[in-house]
């Protein structure tokens, strides 16, 4: 039984550009969340997706976006990216009507 | 609003005890507890629901004090494998998990 996966583990951009990433959830999971956690700190929410609908929204600028397929996989994308933005992101899934999360490994985003 | 955790590290020898405290200025409906190991993803410890029970996991348990909207985590007879980075995750009642700063624990031989 697959856990939560990420795609891709590292990635390096340059400032201004834009990043996709991708995860599939936990199996029998229809709920997606994505978390910031910059280096040395604790998992920041950006936002929450259910029923392809984004559900809830943490303090994070219009810059993020996402996106939840009907499979239930779901996409962050980052515009403009700026150095700021380098961090580790983690996604994670979990069943409806409950808020335990199961992590995927995350996707480590380094801005230049 | 993001959970206060403390301590923010604590050093420990084998065998020693320790615990690690959690609060909240809102009402919660559940605390999460995760544990991080450096260069991995966060894991599921346990949760509490309100309602003041106590939980364990092998040697680590916590508690949940709904009055004060507090948890505090255990860890009893400490080994090797208890090192690592110890995050609350707290829930007002909307499936979304606010986590702490967390706190570091390094259990030494």
């Amino acid at each position: 039984d697959a856990g939560v996966t990420q795609s891709p583990t590292h990635l390096i951009k340059t400032r201004g550009q834009q990043v996709t990433l991708r995860c599939s959830p936990k199996s029998g999971h229809d709920t997606v969340s994505w978390y910031q956690q910059a280096l040395g700190q604790g998992p920041q929410f950006i936002f929450q997706y259910y029923e392809e609908e984004e559900r809830q929204r943490g303090n994070f600028p219009d810059r993020f976006s996402g996106h939840q397929f009907p499979n239930y996989s779901s996409e962050l994308n980052v515009n403009a990216l700026l150095l700021g933005d380098s961090a580790l992101y983690l996604c994670a899934s979990s069943p409806a009507g409950t808020a335990r999360l199961d992590f995927g490994e995350g996707s480590r985003l380094t801005v230049l | 609003q993001q959970p206060v955790q403390s301590p923010q590290a604590v050093i420990l020898r084998e065998g020693e005890d320790a615990v690690i405290n959690c609060s909240s200025s809102k009402a919660l409906y559940s605390v999460h507890w995760y544990r991080q190991k450096h260069g991995e993803a966060p894991v599921f410890l346990m949760i509490l629901l309100k309602g003041g029970e106590q939980k364990g996991h092998d040697k680590i348990s916590a508690s949940f004090n709904e009055k004060k909207q507090q948890s505090s985590l255990y860890l009893t007879a400490s080994q090797l494998s208890y090192s690592g980075t110890y995050f609350c995750g707290t829930e007002i009642g909307d499936y979304k998990l606010s986590f702490g700063a967390g706190t570091t624990v390094t259990v030494r031989a």
